[in-house]
């Protein structure tokens, strides 16, 4: 079956630590994002990918990082500069072109700080 | 910029009971409109979405919704609800301007709980 993979489904992390989210999809989708969701918060928007090798910021991408070397892939680092970084992390993916492709979700990665 | 409000954080209900989950959006240009659920420790499944045409969408798991422009409204609805349709449930709206492609705007989600 079709769908995003994401690991690991738990992660801890310790003080001056980077960390790396997997996120892997076999959907044949173009577009990329990760989000952060905190209780309450609704989803945030970290950063987005539309096409290999090109990623944009989204709304909260202080203290994180990501590539886009391959397709079907889009890693995200949690970096030593994300002071908060306790959070259940989202990878999702659309098809096509145009706002009206709906998101396909990864069953997310929940980051702890020892 | 676009934003969407869902107007209830919790909604209790009884099982078998009507349920409405409201969610207002605001944007300057035509949107697109799409209903997430999330159950416990679980990513977001699609629910429904609304591009063009009948305002009246109907969606998996007996829900539907009704999208209306004038009000800027897109609730939700399911008119008996069951105990495994308890969840979190999020409103999302992306917009038609060049430049913004990709992107969802989601509300905070509305947590939908029911009781036996």
């Amino acid at each position: 079956d079709g769908g995003i993979t994401q690991s690991p489904k738990y992660l801890f992390r310790k003080e001056g630590q980077n960390v790396t989210l997997s996120c892997e999809q076999n959907l044949n989708h173009d577009a990329m994002y990760w989000y952060r969701q905190d209780p309450g918060q609704g989803l945030r928007l970290i950063y987005y990918s539309q096409i290999v090798n090109d990623f944009q910021k989204g709304d909260i991408a202080e203290g994180y990082s990501v590539s886009r070397e391959k397709k079907e892939s889009f890693p995200l680092t949690v970096t030593s500069a994300q002071k908060n970084p306790t959070a259940f992390y989202l990878c999702a993916s659309s098809g096509g072109t145009g706002s009206s492709q709906p998101q396909h979700f990864g069953d997310g990665t929940r980051l702890s700080i020892l | 910029a676009q934003s969407v409000t869902q107007l209830d954080s919790q909604v209790p209900v009884f099982e078998e009971a009507p349920v409405e989950l409201r969610c207002n959006y605001s944007s300057s240009v035509s949107v697109y409109l799409f209903w997430y659920v999330q159950y416990p420790n679980q990513g977001l499944q699609l629910l429904l979405k609304y591009l063009s045409g009948s305002t009246l969408v109907k969606g998996i798991n007996g829900f539907e919704a009704e999208f209306n422009k004038s009000q800027t409204s897109f609730h939700l609805r399911k008119p008996s609800v069951h105990i495994s349709d308890t969840a979190e449930y999020f409103c999302a709206v992306s917009d038609l301007r060049g430049g913004s492609n990709y992107k969802l705007t989601f509300g905070k989600g509305t947590l939908l709980t029911v009781n036996p």
